[in-house]
C-alpha cells in the first residue's frame, strides 16, 4: 500500500510568478514512478510530469520541473513563469508493482494564477 | 491519436437503478483503469483491466463490476444505485502493464437521486 500527501488545499500567486506544490509519498516498493497530474475546471485530468524513482536527476517538461527527494520521500512540482491557464487541481500520484494498483492520488492542490 | 473517450458524459439515475458507464482507450493501449472522484474521498481507484481480465480490485462492494472486451474498449457497471454513489468517474488508459502513466478521459458525471 502507498500513501499521497499533499499539505497545501490551496494556492494562489500572481501570472508570471513561479509556484512551488508539495508532496509527500510513503511506499514500500523500490520500483515506482510519480506523477503530476492536472485537472482544470472543464475536469479532464491532464498528465504533467513523471518521475521513476530509480532515476536521480529531477524531471523537466518546458515551465514544469520537479524536486525529487527520495530519501524524504517528497516530490515538489515547481511552475515557472506561471500563466492564467495554469489555474487547475495539481494532483500529486503514486504507482508501484507493475500498476496494478492503479495510481494512488493525493487530495489535490487547488492553484489559482491571479491576473 | 484520439485520447481516451468516455460515454456518456452525463447521466442522472434513482436509486436502486443499475448504470453502465462505457470507455474508449487510446489506440494501441491494451490496459484501462476506472477511478471514482468524490469532494469527500477524493480519487480512488475502482479497478483495471488488461486483456480482457480483471488485474485487481479498489476497495469497493460488489456492485461496482467492469468488464474489457477484445478491441480493449472497457465497461463499468453499477448495481443498485445509492445517493453515495454520485461522483465523476474517469477512465484511464495505458499501453500495457510495464507502462505505468495513464491517460485520462474527461469523465462521466454521474448523479443518483
Amino acid at each position: 500500500a502507498q500513501t499521497v500527501t499533499q499539505s497545501q488545499p490551496e494556492m494562489s500567486v500572481q501570472e508570471a510568478e513561479t509556484v512551488t506544490l508539495s508532496c509527500t509519498y510513503d511506499t514500500s516498493e523500490n520500483n515506482y514512478y510519480l506523477f503530476w497530474y492536472k485537472q482544470p475546471p472543464s475536469r479532464q485530468m491532464i498528465l504533467v510530469i513523471r518521475q521513476e524513482a530509480y532515476k536521480q536527476q529531477n524531471a523537466t517538461e518546458n515551465r514544469f520541473s520537479v524536486n525529487f527527494q527520495k530519501a524524504a520521500k517528497s516530490f515538489s512540482l515547481k511552475i515557472s513563469d506561471s500563466q492564467l491557464g495554469d489555474t487547475a487541481m495539481y494532483f500529486c500520484a503514486c504507482a508501484s508493482g507493475g500498476g496494478a494498483d492503479g495510481l494512488t492520488f493525493g487530495k489535490g492542490t487547488h492553484l489559482i494564477i491571479q491576473p | 491519436k484520439a485520447g481516451v473517450t468516455q460515454t456518456p458524459r452525463y447521466l442522472i439515475k434513482t436509486r436502486g437503478q443499475q448504470v453502465t458507464l462505457s470507455c474508449s482507450p487510446i489506440s494501441g493501449h491494451r490496459s484501462v483503469s476506472w477511478y471514482q472522484q468524490t469532494p469527500g474521498q477524493g480519487l480512488q481507484f475502482l479497478f483495471e483491466y488488461f486483456s480482457e481480465t480483471q488485474r485487481n480490485k479498489g476497495n469497493f462492494p460488489g456492485r461496482f463490476s467492469g468488464r474489457q472486451f477484445s478491441n480493449s474498449r472497457s465497461e463499468m457497471n453499477v448495481s443498485t444505485l445509492e445517493l453515495g454513489d454520485s461522483a465523476l468517474y474517469l477512465c484511464a488508459s495505458r499501453p500495457g502493464t510495464a507502462s505505468y502513466e495513464q491517460y485520462f478521459g474527461p469523465g462521466t458525471r454521474l448523479t443518483v437521486t
